[in-house]
């Protein structure tokens, strides 16, 4: 069965700098891989969608991430973190004939001043 | 913006009361979905529906049960709610597709507190 795994529960990162997020995911063939975003008291907002192409994908709110084959990995990344990407980021895959999104353990982010 | 709603937002009730949370979606969207999540947790699927009359259990068992009357309305209902109910529970939405996963769409949730 497909399975997400999120290897950091919480990451701090200060204002202005850069930012990775890990996902690795587990699955024969390739996935549909997702990443979401939730803020306080908020429900899952969609950032960016890997499907088939160009393996670096761009996202909303200046994020993108990078479909490793190899390494069955979709990192998400940003340049320069604002204050306001403070939130539980969720990876998510989805596998074609199974309408249902399986989803990683969540990544929250602090961002220090 | 996505268009689907829940309510409540928050709600503690005692045990053995009987409740429903409501999830309403105005996007036409024939699959929805219920997922729980708990602090610390991945979301876990509990329900889900491929379009009117038709739900299904998701991959965590739950004591809950749904229907789906109409393609906008999904919601759950917990005949006898429990302390072990207590979490925040996601409605979710997403087009039908084929057999390419789409990207759901998301409510705010419920924070459901049992006492």
């Amino acid at each position: 069965a497909q399975s997400v795994t999120q290897p950091d529960i919480h990451i701090t990162v200060s204002e202005g700098a850069s930012l990775e997020l890990r996902c690795n995911y587990s699955y024969g063939a390739t996935p549909y891989l997702f990443w979401y975003v939730q803020s306080p008291g908020q429900g899952l907002q969609l950032l960016l969608k890997y499907f088939s192409g160009d393996t670096l994908v761009q996202g909303i709110k200046g994020f993108e991430a990078e479909f490793k084959r190899s390494q069955s990995s979709f990192n998400l990344r940003k340049p320069s973190v604002h204050w306001s990407d403070a939130a539980e980021y969720f990876c998510a895959v989805g596998v074609p004939g199974f309408q249902k999104l399986v989803f990683g353990t969540g990544t929250r982010l602090l961002v220090s001043p | 913006e996505a268009d689907i709603y829940q309510t409540p937002r928050y709600l503690v009730i005692g045990t053995g009361k009987k409740i429903t949370l409501e999830c309403s979606q105005t996007m036409g969207h024939d699959k929805m979905y219920w997922y729980q999540q708990d602090p610390g947790m991945e979301l876990h699927l509990i329900h889900y529906s491929y379009g009117v009359n038709s739900t299904e259990k998701g991959d965590l068992s739950s004591e809950s049960t749904v229907s789906r009357i109409r393609t906008e309305h999904f919601p759950l209902t917990l005949e006898s709610a429990r302390p072990s109910h207590t979490s925040q529970y996601l409605c979710a939405s997403s087009e039908a597709g084929t057999t390419v996963p789409t990207e759901a769409f998301f409510g705010q949730g419920t924070r459901l507190t049992v006492v």
